[in-house]
């Protein structure tokens, strides 16, 4: 079963626009991942937040975590055409066993 | 290249036939897990293994699949009489479990079409 949920389910911004998704979660984590996917493709790990982190940046990418809310958003500004693909959260249990992914959000950036 | 790799990239069968995929993590993770992603949705957990011991499997994981890490080194996942409802990707990731970076890298998966 999902334990994230990605809001919105499809996105579609112009070239240079910001992006902002959001993921809400169920359980206690340890910490929540984002991760990129290009369609038929393996998935590319963006960036890690744990527990105890409120907001985390790399690149172009900015996560925010709240725990008591059990939400995550990821921003991407400045997008590109490149950044077209789908993104998943996916929450680390404390147990650390596994991770529990969300349906994902795509997003389209159009040129 | 020293990411997570898997073989073969995709696999077409017959109903009823058996396939196995192999995943190579990267070399000094001690994690490894196995995900199921059919279209459209997020991957779904099926087992994973800390060095050769398998931890934990989802009901998912049904009598017809079995996986494998036998030296804590790459694993295999068997599928007995495939059925269409197994066509999807089959992906694998590795962690570093026990250290400050937790992060999980996903190889490019192993599309399998039960035909």
């Amino acid at each position: 079963s999902q334990q994230g949920e990605e809001d919105p389910q499809a996105l579609s911004i112009q070239e240079g626009e910001n992006a902002t998704m959001n993921c809400s979660y169920k359980t206690s984590i340890n910490n929540l991942q984002w991760y990129r996917q290009n369609s038929g493709r393996g998935l590319v790990h963006l960036i890690l937040i744990r527990s105890n982190e409120r907001e985390k940046h790399s690149g172009r990418l900015r996560v925010t975590l709240d725990t008591s809310k059990k939400s995550s958003s990821l921003l991407i500004t400045a997008s590109r055409a490149a950044d077209t693909a789908s993104y998943f959260c996916a929450t680390g249990e404390t147990s650390g066993s596994r991770l529990t992914f969300g349906e994902g959000t795509q997003l389209t950036v159009n040129p | 290249d020293t990411g997570v790799s898997q073989d073969p990239r995709h696999k077409i069968t017959k109903r009823g036939q058996n396939v196995t995929f192999r995943c190579d993590p990267i070399s000094e993770h001690n994690r490894l897990y196995w995900y199921r992603q059919t279209l459209g949705q997020g991957p779904e957990f099926l087992t994973y293994f800390q060095n050769e011991a398998q931890l934990e499997k989802s009901r998912l994981l049904s009598d017809r699949f079995s996986a494998e890490r036998p030296k804590g080194s790459f694993s295999t996942l068997e599928i007995q009489r495939t059925e269409q409802g197994d066509s999807a990707m089959y992906l694998c990731a590795s962690s570093l479990w026990g250290t400050a970076n937790t992060e999980a890298f996903f190889g490019q998966g192993t599309r399998l079409t039960v035909v």
